[in-house]
């Protein structure tokens, strides 16, 4: 089975721009899980989608938006760019749940806000 | 707030040594889970254990759960150079988001 994928690997953006990233899950995959990870912050959940649904949502201001389509592949969306947004947005597929199934990640995506 | 925490934040052993790390957490969980990440690169599941039970193996790793004490401990054994990584747990909140300690950097040198 092919990986997780993301794309695009490396992105540079300028503040008040705004970004959407790609993900797609291992086949099969129902649920999707976004985080964002900064040396100051650690990984940090975004939001969970099951079934095109948002299932759970992270504490992150409404800048972070995020989608499911039918195929399970997701994207999420940054609006606004500020400098505090450049971070690893890693993305990981589940079986169902990420609570009960493991999760498999994506080798996540750089963003650098300038 | 983040559920889990890892301690210690950095350890650094030699080869063969066994290393040990903790993660201790506010509320209930149904599981947790703990991940390896090697630099900067998406991370890896290692091991999830159920809320009810209390020691889980593979491999060299052995993974305990302590719920009275709302902590777990991840051992490795007779390390490598290897696993240098960074280790984090991972549990679930109400729903089934999971949520991550900030992790503990395993330095292994030979």
């Amino acid at each position: 089975k092919a990986g997780v994928t993301q794309t695009p690997r490396y992105l540079i953006k300028t503040r008040g721009q705004q970004v959407t990233l790609s993900c797609s899950p291992i086949s099969g995959h129902r649920s999707v899980s976004w985080y964002q990870q900064t040396p100051g912050q650690g990984l940090q959940f975004l939001f969970e989608y099951f079934s095109e649904t948002q299932r759970n949502k992270g504490n992150f201001p409404g800048r972070f938006s995020g989608r499911q389509f039918s195929n399970s592949r997701s994207e999420m969306n940054v609006s606004t760019l500020e400098l505090g947004d450049s971070a690893l947005y890693l993305c990981a597929s589940s079986l169902v749940a990420p609570n009960y199934n493991e999760q498999f990640f994506g080798p996540g995506t750089r963003l650098t806000v300038l | 707030s983040q559920q889990g925490e890892e301690d210690p934040q950095a350890l650094s052993i030699q080869e063969g040594e066994n290393a040990t790390m903790n993660c201790s957490y506010k509320t209930s969980i149904n599981n947790l889970q703990w991940y390896r990440q090697n630099s900067g690169r998406g991370l890896v599941h290692l091991i999830l254990i159920r809320s009810n039970e209390r020691e889980k193996h593979s491999g060299r790793l052995r993974v305990t759960l302590d719920t009275s004490k709302k902590s777990s401990s991840l051992l490795i054994t007779a390390s490598r150079a290897a696993d240098t990584a960074s280790y984090f747990c991972a549990t679930d909140q109400a729903g089934t988001a999971l949520i991550f300690g900030k992790g503990t950097t395993l330095s292994v040198s030979s």
